[in-house]
């Protein structure tokens, strides 16, 4: 069975700190596809990213950045010159293609990281 | 274009009540998901619906819970009998196909048992 593993549960910086989110999953299926999502306090999901497990290439959004190991089955997610309104709870996520090859997108959530970023 | 949309956002009931929460997914999505997040947890899949078809339920709790997406309507996510146990915030997302599309979430309903 998949699962999705966020080793920190919280972490606390101060404004303008780079910070790595890690994430680390388990499949046995080759086609899957994860995701990050972010939680502000206000409680909503906000979607990030999405990435499939044949594009191994980094990406790059603003302070945003993902960096995808296939190798070491891990999509961690950094944030460069922290803010504080990048205090929130991030998720990683995982769906799978599922058997017959067909899928219907279920996602496997991480607990969870708190990150919080002090002025 | 309108998000999902959940209602109620809070919603509050007594031990043995039944609680009654809707989501109208995205205009074009016909896909409808529904996670549940006890408080300090991560989201648990509960149930996955098309119009009218229960896809996947297989982490509803086997009883007093079940779920909907009539052809007309939001889909609702019904709780029989509730317990203090069922105190957590119920997410919605929908897409516009089921094959791994990034999921769009409402903002969720806050259910509370007193």
């Amino acid at each position: 069975a998949q699962k999705v593993t966020q080793a920190q549960t919280e972490i606390s910086v101060v404004e303008k700190e780079d910070v790595t989110l890690d994430c680390v999953y388990e499949t046995r299926d080759t086609t899957y596809y994860l995701f990050w999502y972010k939680q502000p306090p206000s409680g909503e999901l906000v979607f990030l990213i999405r990435r499939n497990s044949f594009d191994e290439q980094n990406e790059i959004s603003g302070r945003y950045s993902w960096n995808f190991q296939k190798s070491t089955s891990s999509f961690n997610f950094t944030i460069t010159a922290s803010q504080v309104v990048d205090s929130a709870v991030y998720f990683c996520a995982l769906s799978e293609l599922g058997a017959g090859g067909t899928s219907y997108g279920k996602l496997t959530f991480g607990q969870g990281t708190i990150l919080t970023v002090h002025p | 274009n309108a998000g999902v949309m959940q209602n109620p956002r809070h919603l509050v009931r007594r031990r043995g009540q039944e609680a009654r929460l809707r989501c109208s997914p995205m205009k074009g999505h016909s896909h409808v998901y529904w996670y549940r997040q006890l408080p300090e947890e991560g989201l648990k899949f509960m149930v996955y619906l098309q119009k009218e078809n229960i896809i996947d339920e297989s982490g509803m709790p086997k009883e007093r819970f079940s779920a909907e997406f009539p052809k007309e309507g939001p889909s609702i996510l019904r709780i029989q009998q509730v317990v203090r146990g069922d105190s957590a915030a119920y997410f919605c997302a929908s897409s516009p196909t089921g094959i791994n599309q990034p999921q769009h979430f409402g903002d969720g309903t806050r259910l509370s048992i007193l």
